[in-house]
């Protein structure tokens, strides 16, 4: 067990519907990763968040945002789903975001757009 | 672009023996190296990192050597065990301003150990 939760586990929605990823950090961390690992492109980053703040952006839609709250949880939001965007939502966690730091991974969510 | 690369997707070894995974990467920026197991269903584990001023470093049954010039570095296990078999997967980061954190993954190897 990393420390980190994401919920939901799975799910499934239908095209053009928008949902909503959690995740909480392992204790003490303060910054916050999302990606994205689909069949054909392995693990993706998406977008890192620190103390609240955007750090660093990848390949992340303009129809995915993000943010982190207060109390260092984080949410993915994902809009205008398409079948394409089915695919396995890890959320990673990491102590201050430097580059040199070991990033710890959530169980991730599935995510199955019908 | 795929700047770190897992050029075999599978890899069988029998159990006590070395179980060997390479991992290749493009970008000379890149300066803190890892590996992560990942079963089934789950999200990946870390096992073992490396920072670009070492070429060693060892935990147990699991060894990362680096070589820079060659832009390689490689997971030796031993010896191996059943509960070893998963998808490991190299990343890699770099301490550059539009980069921090951001990990660059290998498309992984699928590592199966046989009695």
């Amino acid at each position: 067990d990393s420390g980190v939760t994401q919920t939901p586990k799975h799910l499934i929605t239908a095209t053009g519907q928008r949902v909503t990823l959690r995740c909480s950090p392992r204790s003490g961390d303060l910054s916050v990763y999302w990606y994205q690992q689909s069949l054909d492109q392995g693990l993706q980053f998406l977008i890192q968040y620190y103390n609240g703040e955007e750090r660093a952006k990848g390949n992340i839609l303009e129809r995915f945002s993000a943010q982190q709250f207060p109390d260092l949880h984080s949410e993915l939001n994902l809009s205008s789903l398409e079948l394409g965007d089915s695919a396995l939502y890890f959320c990673a966690s990491s102590v201050s975001g430097g580059a040199v730091e070991t990033q710890y991974f959530g169980p991730g969510t599935r995510l199955l757009v019908l | 672009d795929q700047q770190v690369k897992q050029n075999s997707p599978s890899l069988s070894v029998q159990e006590g023996r070395i179980s060997i995974l390479n991992c290749d990467y493009t970008n000379s920026m890149f300066d803190y190296f890892l590996w992560y197991k990942k079963y089934p269903a789950e999200g990946p584990t870390f096992l073992i990192s490396i920072s670009s001023i070492k070429d060693k470093n060892e935990d147990g049954r699991f060894t990362v050597f680096l070589n820079k010039s060659a832009k390689h570095l490689s997971l030796h296990i031993v010896p191996s065990q059943p509960g070893d078999s998963a998808v490991y997967f190299c990343a890699a980061s770099a301490m550059t301003t539009d980069s921090w954190g951001k990990l660059q993954f290998g498309a992984g190897t699928q590592v199966v150990v046989t009695p």
